[in-house]
């Protein structure tokens, strides 16, 4: 119930072309989903972040869509450039035992590979 | 410095050997998270301390020993280790707001990791 599926594994496409990444999760106390973007070398950076009250949420070209009754979220990027080739993680987080900490659930990963 | 920073970034010990990593935050946090990154894996937390308290233990093997002795370090001893353990070991660090609202802080703010071969 804590898992949080992510998919694809990997992703190729061209310079310009959209980007897509999902996730699922099926824990319903989740009220956090951020995205994170891992560069070789380097820990993960949060890129964007979204609450379950909105269904979109947009910072340049990155998108979140968040579907809550299916329990489904997705990153979108669009006019994808070579620069946006990283790992990117889906995270889900929820407040486990009344703690005051955000603990986070993370999805596997999606290598994406832009092409010039 | 700025952020999170770690050391050693890389690290090759045998299964003997006894070795730290060391976590520093400069972001005036008061959570403090270990996390490992294994390929093809989501990231393992490992630890959590908030206000230098340890507040989660994720089943973590013993030969893994935290200690945090102020919100801005954070150490993993090692020990024996296997193989296995080999990874990316990751510190994070998060603002907690202790509010009655519980919206606590999901932001966490990562290092750039130890890379930790197991010999």
């Amino acid at each position: 119930q804590q898992q949080v599926k992510q998919s694809p594994q990997s992703l190729i496409v061209q310079k310009g072309g959209i980007s897509i990444i999902n996730c699922a999760y099926e824990n319903t106390a989740f009220d956090y989903f951020p995205w994170y973007q891992q560069f070789p070398g380097k820990g993960p950076a949060l890129l964007i972040a979204i609450r379950p009250d909105v269904s979109e949420k947009k910072e340049g070209r990155f998108t979140i869509s968040f579907n809550k009754s299916a329990k489904q979220f997705s990153l979108h990027i669009m006019d994808s450039q070579p620069g946006d080739s990283a790992t990117y993680f889906c995270a889900a987080g929820a407040h486990a035992g009344g703690t005051s900490y955000g603990k986070l659930t993370f999805g596997q990963g999606t290598i994406l590979t832009v092409h010039p | 410095e700025t952020g999170v920073t770690q050391t050693p970034r890389h690290l090759v010990m045998g299964m003997t050997n006894k070795k730290s990593l060391k976590c520093e935050q400069h972001l005036g946090h008061n959570a403090m998270y270990w996390y490992k990154q294994s390929a093809k894996k989501p990231l393992e937390l490992m630890f959590v301390y908030s206000l230098e308290e340890r507040v989660e233990n994720n089943s973590v093997p013993s030969r893994f020993s935290p200690e945090c002795p102020n919100s801005s370090h954070l150490f993993l001893h090692l020990h024996t280790l296997q193989p296995e353990d080999s990874a990316l070991y990751l510190c994070a660090s998060s603002q907690d707001r202790f509010d009655v609202s519980g919206t606590g802080s999901y932001e966490q703010y990562f290092g750039p990791g130890t890379r930790l071969t197991v010999t």
